[in-house]
């Protein structure tokens, strides 16, 4: 699977949107970009995952470039209980293994 | 659904005692995977099962770690004898394990593990 990079850590005001980076440079044309985060002391909580066009669902939206050689994952209304570390994935289609979880971005949110 | 429901949430014991986590998975999935996530380390896996077979293993740190699925909606990881180094946050997670696609983990609450 690629490999990504991510900021170490991010400010947001709370209520604004938080975009957060990551750049997967070797990704291959079938490879998913997936978003997981983990907020303290909790298990990982799936976010979103695309392929190539951009997704939208309830908690978030995924912004992959046209290259597909980074994307963003946008939280539209940050709340503090979004304060959390968020990490971005990129993983084979049809892979059953395991996740491999990088450092990821450590948002925080502020009033 | 339940979700991923893993037991104990918190578990202390001291050396060399057996420890038993457990885990039931959501139900309709057929993959199950043991993680294990330390500071030093991050999150790492340890095992993973597909319909109730171990698949991998290869994360297993040594002999004294042992995981069963003795069906599709439970699975233990034992630690035998148990060592301070052990003390770590241990997530269990299931996907539904689609052919061909792609298969988004749904992740327990965990356990945290603290061996005196």
């Amino acid at each position: 699977d690629a490999k990504t990079t991510q900021p170490t850590s991010m400010d947001c005001a709370e209520g604004r949107a938080a975009n957060l980076p990551c750049n997967h440079s070797t990704i291959s044309g079938n490879e998913y970009v997936y978003w997981y985060r983990q907020i303290h002391s909790q298990g990982p909580q799936y976010i979103i995952h695309g392929l190539k066009n951009n997704e939208t669902n309830e908690m978030a939206s995924l912004i992959i470039t046209e290259d597909r050689k980074s994307s963003t994952l946008i939280l539209p209304h940050a709340t503090l209980r979004d304060t959390a570390v968020y990490y971005c994935i990129v993983r084979r289609r049809g892979s059953q293994g395991n996740l491999i979880f990088g450092k990821g971005t450590k948002l925080s949110v502020k009033p | 659904d339940a979700g991923v429901i893993q037991s104990p949430r918190h578990e202390v014991t001291e050396m060399g005692q057996e420890v038993t986590l457990r885990c039931k998975p959501i139900s309709g999935h057929n993959s199950l995977f043991w993680y294990r996530q330390t500071m030093m380390r991050g999150l790492e896996l340890l095992i993973y099962f597909n319909n109730n077979v171990p698949i991998d293993d290869s994360g297993m740190p040594e002999d004294r770690f042992s995981a069963k699925m003795p069906n599709a909606s439970f699975s233990t990881l034992k630690i035998q004898p148990s060592e301070p180094r052990d003390s770590a946050v241990y997530f269990c997670a299931s996907s539904s394990g689609l052919a061909g696609g792609t298969d988004t983990q749904y992740f327990g609450p965990g356990t945290r593990l603290t061996v005196l």
